[in-house]
């Protein structure tokens, strides 16, 4: 089983519709972050989280908001979907910090918005 | 000026030669610099990191970093058509927390 998952893989939606894309691991790792992706812009982060109670703004939080449920778990919601926010989002995790920390990154999920 | 920039590419090259990818990065107290690798429509994957000057091997791939020009390298020795993806430099800033920013990245091409 892979050790970060994202759900859903793909999802189509309306403009001003509320979404929410979920991200799970088994690494046991204690930091969780979001990132989008759009054609060649690199990934941009979005929301990171270090443990359940942190909740930290990216370079580009404004329209989304996240909830860390569980250590296991972190979302990201659209509360009012716009079509500039059609975008590959990516889950990643990583460990303990420090330079040679490293991110592993879940599957991705294609979000589109009408 | 972008705090990661990359070429974006296409670099084009012959199966069994050498790819040469460079990414420079604006802030001078940037602590470790990091490859990924991505295939179209799938999830980077680290190649691997770097945070001392000089070189640094790990198979057919070798990251080069020169900290006073403040930039990173990445060679890919024997190409082959697998190696085809497109290659992102992300560098870690350092302060609180592991932030990495991501350049645009570099499509790499490997023709038979």
């Amino acid at each position: 089983d892979a050790d970060v998952t994202q759900t859903p893989r793909n999802r189509i939606t309306k403009t001003g519709k509320r979404i929410m894309l979920e991200c799970s691991q088994t690494k046991g790792h204690d930091r969780m972050y979001w990132y989008r992706q759009d054609p060649g812009l690199g990934l941009r982060l979005i929301y990171y989280s270090f443990d359940v109670k942190d909740i930290n703004k990216g370079e580009i939080s404004d329209g989304y908001s996240v909830s860390r449920q569980a250590q296991a778990k972190f979302s990201l919601s659209l509360e009012s979907a716009i079509p500039n926010q059609t975008a590959l989002y990516f889950c990643a995790t990583s460990d303990a910090g420090g330079r040679t920390d490293t991110q592993y990154f879940g599957p991705g999920t294609r979000l589109t918005v009408l | 000026q972008k705090e990661v920039e990359q070429n974006s590419g296409p670099l084009s090259v012959p199966e069994g030669a050498i790819a040469s990818l460079n990414c420079t990065y604006s802030d001078r107290g940037s602590q470790s610099f990091f490859w990924y690798r991505q295939y179209s429509g799938k999830s980077p994957e680290l190649i691997m990191f770097i945070y001392s000057n000089g070189d640094k091997e790990d198979g057919r791939f070798t990251a080069q970093l020169n900290k006073a020009s403040q930039y990173v390298s990445l060679l890919i020795r024997d190409s082959q058509p697998s190696d085809s993806a497109t290659y992102l430099c992300a560098v870690n800033i350092g302060g609180a927390g592991n932030k990495l920013t991501f350049g645009g990245g570099t499509r790499v091409l490997v023709k038979p």
